[in-house]
C-alpha cells in the first residue's frame, strides 16, 4: 500500500511569491489533514477535510493560505503571497473513517527568504 | 497557550535500560493521547495511543501511562534499542472540537546509545 505522498519535498522561495504543495493521501481515505511545524515548535493543526469537504479549517493561519481538496482525491495548500513566518514543514496525513492514527506524509520543507 | 507539553527536549539513555518520556497537558476536554515517533525527514509515524478511560496500554516494548488527576502521561521504552533514537511526540483528542484533530506537543529527542 503506498504512503501518504508529498510533493515537493523542499521548496525554497522568495518573500511575496506564490507557492503550492501537494498531497496524495493513502487510497481510500476520506480524511486528510494538514499540519505545520515551525522551527523547535509543536506540530500545529491547519485544516481537517472529509472527501471534498473542509470538516475544520480552525487551524489556518490567515486568508493568504488556500487549501482543496477537489473530487475528494489529492489536496493543495497555496500560500500566496509567502511571507517570511511561513517557513517551517508542513505535513499532509490521512486516515479511515473513526480513525485517530493517521499516516503522516514526509512533509514538505518550505523555506522563504 | 501551549495545551499539551512535553517538558524535556532531549534524553539519552544507554541500550538496554529504560526509556521513559513524559508529557503533561492542561485540556480537561481531552479524551484520547497518541505517541508519534519521528526519523529526521520522515512524517511522524504513530507509535501508540490511550483512551482516556484506562490508565495503561501496552504494545511489546511500548507501555503509555495516563494520569487523570495529575494531567499526565508517559512513555515507556523497555528495553530501549539504538533504533528507538528519534522525537517522540505526544498528542491529544479534544472530546468536545472536531473528531480527528490532534494538538500535538514540542517533542523530546530520545538518543539511545550503544
Amino acid at each position: 500500500e503506498a504512503g501518504v505522498t508529498q510533493f515537493p519535498s523542499h521548496s525554497v522561495i522568495e518573500k511575496g511569491q506564490t507557492v503550492t504543495l501537494r498531497c496524495d493521501p493513502i487510497s481510500g481515505h476520506d480524511n486528510l489533514y494538514w499540519y505545520r511545524r515551525v522551527m523547535g515548535k509543536e506540530i500545529k493543526f491547519l485544516l481537517h477535510f472529509v472527501k471534498e469537504s473542509k470538516q475544520d479549517e480552525s487551524g489556518m493561519p490567515n486568508n493568504r493560505f488556500l487549501a482543496e481538496r477537489t473530487g475528494g482525491t489529492y489536496s493543495t495548500l497555496k500560500v500566496q503571497p509567502a511571507e517570511l513566518e511561513d517557513s517551517g514543514v508542513y505535513f499532509c496525513a490521512s486516515s479511515q473513517a473513526d480513525e485517530y492514527g493517521y499516516t503522516f506524509g514526509s512533509g514538505t520543507r518550505l523555506t522563504v527568504v | 497557550d501551549q495545551q499539551v507539553k512535553q517538558n524535556s527536549p532531549s534524553l539519552s539513555v544507554q541500550e538496554g535500560r529504560i526509556s521513559i518520556l513524559n508529557c503533561d497537558y492542561t485540556n480537561s476536554m481531552f479524551d484520547y493521547f497518541l505517541w508519534y515517533k519521528k526519523y529526521p525527514a520522515e512524517g511522524p509515524t504513530f507509535l501508540i495511543s490511550i483512551s482516556s478511560i484506562k490508565d495503561k496500554n501496552e504494545d511489546g516494548r511500548f507501555t503509555v501511562f495516563l494520569n487523570k488527576s495529575a494531567k499526565h502521561l508517559s512513555l515507556h521504552i523497555v528495553p530501549s534499542q539504538p533504533g528507538d533514537s528519534a522525537v517522540y511526540f505526544c498528542a491529544a483528542k479534544d472530546s468536545g472540537g472536531s473528531n480527528y484533530k490532534l494538538t500535538f506537543g514540542k517533542g523530546t529527542l530520545l538518543t539511545v546509545n550503544p
